[in-house]
């Protein structure tokens, strides 16, 4: 049963176009996350939020931006995308925010940069 | 930094056998590390599997177990007799303190195929 749901699924563009994802968790979690999933199928933290306010911010470049309205809600915008940013997005949520706190996963957006 | 390094795939394992995928995790900011298994059913999103918090104890799912080794660093998945249904990309993932802000680090993924 889905509980993170986002969109797209999919979305192609060209370099330097701006893009937008989406994100919505209806299991009442504070705590949400974008990780990256590369070609060779890594798994990457970006940022991660906590009822709404920042609380991990990876090494990304300044293009990416998190957008969150409210603690069931978190975007992501990229500014100018680049080839590299081609890669699965996937966006996850968590009840609390220590290590051991199991997180749920939506089903990704897959980004072609052109 | 920390990393998770885990069994290269695919791996391709005949139904009723047994199967191991190995994990070992490099926990050098981390005092106190907790140890997850996720996966990814074709189709579907990725979900824990099993997570163990205590080193030295074993978690348990679906027929799927590991064990959390401190001293050699591992947190193997084993499962005494596989089924198709098993087939999945499974991820070997670390977290911090339970205490603490933290995130997963994962590892690269086995992808498994049980075939008949």
């Amino acid at each position: 049963e889905t509980a993170v749901f986002q969109t797209p699924n999919y979305h192609v563009t060209q370099v330097g176009n701006e893009v937008s994802f989406n994100c919505k968790q209806t299991l009442g979690h504070d705590t949400m996350y974008w990780y990256k999933q590369d070609s060779k199928k890594l798994l990457k933290i970006m940022f991660s939020y906590n009822n709404k306010q920042l609380i991990v911010n990876e090494t990304v470049p300044r293009r990416f931006s998190p957008q969150s309205s409210d603690k069931a809600h978190l975007n992501l915008r990229i500014k100018s995308v680049e080839p590299e940013d081609s890669a699965v997005y996937l966006c996850a949520s968590s009840y609390g925010t220590g290590g051991g706190e199991t997180l749920y996963f939506g089903s990704g957006t897959r980004l072609t940069v052109l | 930094g920390d990393s998770v390094t885990q069994t290269e795939g695919p791996v391709t394992v005949s139904e009723s056998e047994s199967l191991i995928i190995n994990c070992t995790y490099s926990a050098t900011s981390i005092a106190y590390p907790n140890l997850f298994w996720y996966v990814r059913y074709p189709g579907e999103g990725l979900q824990l599997l099993l997570k163990v918090i205590t080193a030295g104890q074993k978690g348990s799912s679906r027929g799927f177990e590991a064990t959390y080794n401190k001293e050699t660093t591992s947190f193997h998945l084993q499962k005494a007799s596989v089924q198709e249904s098993d087939s999945a990309v499974y991820y070997c993932a670390l977290g911090g303190a339970s205490s603490s802000f933290s995130k997963l680090v994962f590892g690269q993924g086995t992808s498994l195929s049980v075939v008949p």
